[in-house]
């Protein structure tokens, strides 16, 4: 069965400050996608990035980059020189097979930005 | 573009009561999610549809929850009767084709369930 666990609950930073999000997963299947979402206070959960278990590539995008590790089955997520628009609960989440399958989620790590 | 729109954003009903949510995916989307979140917890999928068809309702209770997507455009999810554990956020999504196309799920504000 598929399990994704996100052992921070919560990361407490200061604005400018760089935090990083750790992933777990677990899964039996060669085919998977991996994807972090963001959920403001809003409530809306917000589609980050995604990888599929075939593109080991890391990325950087702006102030979001990502350290996808099959050896160690993490899909790390840092925030460079964070800002006080990024406290939000952040989600790592694992679909089998296709990227449009059920998404199993973590349990999130609040992200808490003070100016 | 508009995003996944749901109604009502918040519920507040007594227990034993009929309860329902209504979701309007993105336009085009053809696949269609709802999920239920518990506080301080990960979405988890109740049921999935591709066009009018529920393609995974494995994890829906069927003994109290219901849902439809008749026309393959808006769905409605529904709980009767309510429970007191049912209090949580359901949360609809979309994406733009069937689930091996491989489109990723955008989704929407959630509804907040209070039983009371």
């Amino acid at each position: 069965a598929q399990k994704v666990t996100q052992a921070q609950t919560e990361i407490s930073v200061v604005e400018k400050e760089d935090v990083t999000l750790d992933c777990v997963y677990e899964t039996r299947d060669t085919t998977y996608y991996l994807f972090w979402y963001k959920q403001p206070p809003s409530g809306e959960l917000v589609f980050l990035i995604r990888r599929n278990s075939f593109d080991e590539q890391n990325e950087i995008s702006g102030r979001y980059s990502w350290n996808f590790q099959k050896s160690t089955s993490s899909f790390n997520f840092t925030i460079t020189a964070s800002q006080v628009v990024d406290s939000a609960v952040y989600f790592c989440a694992l679909s089998e097979g296709a990227a449009g399958n059920k998404l199993t989620f973590g349990g999130g790590t609040r992200v808490l930005v003070k100016p | 573009e508009a995003g996944v729109v749901q109604s009502p954003r918040y519920k507040i009903i007594e227990k034993k009561q009929p309860v329902a949510f209504w979701c309007n995916p993105i336009s085009g989307h053809n696949t269609l999610y709802w999920y239920l979140q518990n506080l301080g917890q990960g979405p988890e999928l109740l049921i999935r549809y591709e066009n009018e068809e529920a393609v995974d309702d494995s994890q829906l209770p069927k003994d109290r929850f219901s849902a439809e997507r008749l026309k393959g455009v808006d769905s409605t999810l529904k709980i009767q009767p309510a429970e007191l554990g049912d209090s949580a956020v359901y949360l609809c999504a979309s994406s733009l084709g069937p689930a091996e196309s491989n489109y990723e799920q955008y989704f929407g504000p959630g509804t907040r369930l209070t039983v009371t």
